[in-house]
């Protein structure tokens, strides 16, 4: 099994560029959870999942939305990005929720926007 | 709004040495607390899921306690060793819905040789 990945690995962006990453995890996971990752400040949570067709906001969601057209995968999009959104962005999934389940974390994508 | 504390922010111990470390979140918002550890370049990799008040949960050389009616939890390590150098990570859970989980910054331990 790999896991969870997460692509790409390393992105430049100009502001006002738009992008998506994408997370896809093989373990059958319901839940699939974005956080970003700054300086000082633990995870913040995004958005999250809670099944295929599902969404919802988390902590930190202006600027950014989130599909999952399929069980597997879970997508973060910036429509117009910001340098505020420059961070490292981590994707986690969990079999059920957090409130019993661990997250397990994809490894990270570090996004730079000038 | 959910806060949750982790100190200290790091932590220099020598190899061979014990320590310990703690996350407090307000009592009054508690399903669950998870314990994570972060090495440099890697993703968090969960160590302990705590539900219950008095918990205590071990694996290998580090444990961990759960106090949900003053609201903290420890964290230790006996005998660290360099392969413990990480920022170890609790996240709250405050709630059934997954919008609910806050992380602490982290504590980072770094071992001495």
């Amino acid at each position: 099994n790999a896991g969870v990945t997460q692509t790409p690995k390393f992105r430049v962006l100009k502001t006002g560029q738009s992008m998506t990453l994408l997370c896809a995890q093989d373990m059958n996971h319901e839940y699939m959870y974005w956080y970003r990752q700054d300086p000082g400040m633990g995870l913040r949570l995004i958005h999250y999942s809670v099944g295929e067709g599902t969404t919802a906001k988390g902590e930190v969601p202006d600027g950014y939305n989130v599909s999952r057209l399929k069980k597997q995968n879970f997508l973060l999009g910036l429509e117009s990005a910001a340098p505020s959104q420059t961070s490292v962005y981590f994707c986690a999934s969990s079999l059920q929720g957090a409130d019993y389940e661990t997250q397990y974390f994809g490894p990270g994508t570090r996004l730079l926007v000038l | 709004i959910l806060n949750v504390e982790q100190s200290p922010q790091s932590l220099h111990v020598q190899e061979g040495d014990s320590t310990n470390f703690t996350c407090s979140f307000p009592s009054s918002n508690f399903y669950a607390l998870h314990w994570y550890r972060w090495e440099t370049a890697k993703s968090p990799e969960a160590l302990f899921v705590m539900t219950l008040n008095g918990d205590e949960k071990k694996k290998g050389r580090i444990s961990a306690t759960l106090n949900t009616k003053e609201g903290y939890s420890y964290l230790y390590i006996k005998g660290s060793q360099p392969e413990d150098s990480a920022t170890y990570l609790c996240a709250l859970c405050g709630g059934s819905s997954a919008s609910k989980i806050i992380f602490g910054s982290g504590t980072r331990l770094s071992i001495r040789p």
